[in-house]
């Protein structure tokens, strides 16, 4: 079975600074990828990115970026140039590349931004 | 762009009593899911579908059921229901080709 953990289950960060949320992932399989979603106030989760796992250039959207280190089943998020809209739950998340069905998550980790 | 619709939007039911929970996936995606989120945890998979033929099954309680029509809304059947039912209910859909889930804004559901 497939599990996902977020150690941190709080963090804050200066707006304008660098943030980074751990995550850590267990699983026997070889192909997978991997996600980050973020759940703002309004509760809607949201694609921030993805990785998939044959590929070994970290993925990078904007001021998000992951170190994705396949050997030792880590995945981080990096947000650079933190925004206070960027306040949110961050839940890391697993999927099989070929059982699209069942989307692992971590508990999450809050992150508030302060001005 | 359109995005996964879910219907209602909140939702006040008693025990015992029965909801049902509605999805309307992007146009063209073929594979809908079901999560249930519990106040401060992470969402937990309950059941998909893919072209309208149940595909996986996760922790969901018997007193569920689910199903996708032939216009590919799926709807989330709860009976008997249970205040520890109270939750955030999403559906995402997705390509089977494609692993990128998207989801709904959640169907908030309080049982009382």
């Amino acid at each position: 079975a497939q599990t996902v953990t977020q150690s941190q289950p709080e963090m804050s960060v200066q707006e304008a600074e660098t943030v980074t949320l751990s995550c850590t992932y267990d699983t026997s399989e070889n192909n997978y990828y991997l996600f980050w979603y973020k759940q703002p106030p309004s509760r809607q989760m949201i694609l921030v990115i993805r990785q998939e796992a044959y590929k070994q250039q970290n993925a990078t959207e904007n001021r998000f970026s992951v170190n994705f280190q396949k050997a030792a089943k880590s995945f981080s998020l990096k947000i650079s140039d933190s925004q206070l809209g960027d306040t949110a739950m961050y839940f890391c998340a697993f999927l099989l590349a070929y059982n699209n069905n069942d989307m692992r998550f971590g508990a999450g980790t809050r992150l508030t931004v302060k001005p | 762009a359109a995005g996964v619709i879910q219907s209602p939007r909140h939702l006040i039911k008693e025990k015992r009593e029965t909801a049902t929970l509605k999805c309307y996936p992007i146009p063209r995606h073929d594979t809908v899911y079901w999560y249930q989120q519990g106040p401060g945890q992470d969402p937990q998979f309950l059941i998909s579908f893919y072209e309208k033929m149940q595909s996986d099954k996760g922790s969901i309680p018997d007193r569920f059921s689910a199903q996708q029509f032939s216009d590919y809304h799926s709807e989330l059947n709860m009976s008997s229901l249970e205040l520890g039912d109270s939750a955030l209910y999403f559906c995402a859909s997705s390509l089977l080709s494609n692993p990128e889930a998207f989801f709904g804004q959640g169907t908030r559901l309080t049982v009382v």
